[in-house]
């Protein structure tokens, strides 16, 4: 049984249009994570939430947002996309223990 | 800086033999120590960690580490390689700064020729 859910599975979009990624939990853990994974690189943590503290990387672009409306779901928005953000995005959860459970990732594709 | 290497990008072992995937790390303190499994296009997996305690870790699908505080290795170890063992492995590390921030090796991929 699949404990976190990624839609959809593959992304395209264009250029500059805006586009969400969704992630839900069923898991009812209090953090939540987006992590930028591109080809034949280590994931990248973008953002997280520790319940509904949002905390942004240092290094995360201002095009990217997130939401977390409650515990169970939370939102990648990149709001102009860029050819350089093309890559597997990866949601994960965890009890604030360090053991990260990985959704299966959204392919991203920017064109 | 905080940091995790995996010096191999590939490793390649004959199945039944042992094999070993190498990671160091660069991280104050006494951090948590990780390894995650990729399979293709599939999200990470965890696959065993290190607190405290015995050097030695045993995790899923008869895998185990050994951590070695004085070189700062962490690495990953199975005594007879399967070839589903086959994938992408990732070591990391929590610094226990209360962040939520694992830092991830860039990665090693395992082969297991049959």
């Amino acid at each position: 049984d699949a404990m976190v859910i990624q839609n959809p599975r593959y992304q395209v979009t264009q250029f500059g249009k805006p586009v969400t990624l969704s992630c839900s939990q069923t898991l009812n853990h209090n953090v939540m994570y987006w992590y930028q994974q591109k080809s034949s690189q280590a994931p990248k943590l973008l953002f997280h939430y520790y319940d509904k503290d949002f905390n942004n990387e240092a290094d995360t672009p201002d095009n990217f947002q997130s939401r977390r409306p409650n515990t169970s779901f939370c939102f990648l928005d990149i709001r102009s996309p860029g050819l350089g953000d093309t890559a597997m995005y990866l949601c994960a959860t965890s009890r604030h223990d360090g053991k990260l459970f990985f959704g299966s990732g959204t392919q991203l594709s920017v064109l | 800086a905080q940091s995790v290497a995996q010096p191999e990008d590939q490793v390649n072992v004959a199945e039944g033999n042992p094999l070993t995937v190498k990671c160091t790390y660069s991280v104050s303190g006494n951090p948590y120590l990780f390894w995650y499994v990729q399979y293709p296009n599939r999200g990470l997996q965890f696959l065993l960690k290190y607190i405290t305690g015995d050097n030695l870790v045993k995790g899923s699908y008869g895998f185990e580490a050994e951590f070695n505080k004085s070189q700062t290795s962490f690495h990953l170890k199975k005594p007879s390689a399967l070839v589903s063992d086959s994938a992408l492995y990732f070591c990391a590390a929590d610094d226990q700064t209360g962040a939520n921030n694992l830092f991830f090796g860039t990665g090693t991929r395992l082969t297991v020729i049959p």
